[in-house]
């Protein structure tokens, strides 16, 4: 079965950088959350996002942005990195109503940016 | 806000003996989540806990929730090693706004000893 999909797996970037993250959700899945674990850390939700509008937001720094696209995919783009944004950073999806009611989340492989 | 905590957050057990892992949450919820991770992997479902009363097995774990005590429980029987990860309880937003974003525990990491 498909599931969640992200990309790049791995990302190396200097400070002051700016860097995308990609999450494709399980077909006909129309929400999408995105979560940040630092080394040792619980995950933090970020930000959340259903039929391509916004949906929740979390502790998601003023330098980060995320949308959805028409085809539901999500991208989050972080600028000026700095040291402490090096972490795992995770991308689930649910099925919008249905999903809510199930409690369903599926996570994905997770993006390792690290900043150097 | 919604707070989560989780208790004990290390555990070390011999293999072959019982342990539960609380978990306590501040506000009402319909939801609560045990994820299993592995050092660098994701986040694998265990258990989702829909309802009070609900109690949900899985091989040598067990899952309980008591909403009005904003308490679930993960039992484990008869630990083996392969059990040993690090263990997440989360916690969900109310269902009727659509929208399905949790909160987590600080983890409980497990290691399971011969």
């Amino acid at each position: 079965a498909a599931g969640v999909i992200q990309s790049p797996r791995h990302l190396i970037k200097e400070k002051r950088e700016t860097a995308t993250l990609k999450c494709y959700p399980i077909p006909r899945h129309d929400t999408v959350y995105w979560y940040q674990q630092g080394p040792g850390q619980d995950p933090q939700f970020l930000i959340s996002f259903y039929e391509k509008m916004q949906s929740d937001k979390g502790s998601i720094p003023d330098r980060f942005s995320a949308q959805q696209f028409s085809d539901y995919h999500s991208e989050l783009n972080m600028s000026s990195l700095e040291l402490g944004d090096s972490a795992l950073y995770f991308c689930a999806s649910s099925l919008g109503l249905a999903g809510a009611r199930t409690g369903e989340l599926f996570f994905g492989e997770g993006s390792r940016l690290t900043v150097l | 806000e919604l707070k989560v905590e989780q208790n004990p957050l290390f555990l070390s057990m011999q293999e072959g003996k019982n342990y539960t892992i609380y978990c306590n949450y501040s506000t009402t919820s319909d939801r609560l989540y045990w994820y299993r991770q592995d050092p660098g992997k994701s986040l694998e479902s265990l258990f989702v806990l829909l309802s009070n009363g609900a109690v949900k097995q899985e091989g040598r774990l067990m899952a309980s929730l008591d909403t009005k005590a904003r308490l679930s429980t993960l039992h484990i029987t008869a630990a083996v090693h392969d059990l040993s990860a690090t263990y997440f309880c989360a916690v969900g937003k109310t269902l009727w706004n659509n929208n399905n974003d949790m909160r987590f525990g600080a983890g409980t990491r497990l290691t399971v000893k011969p």
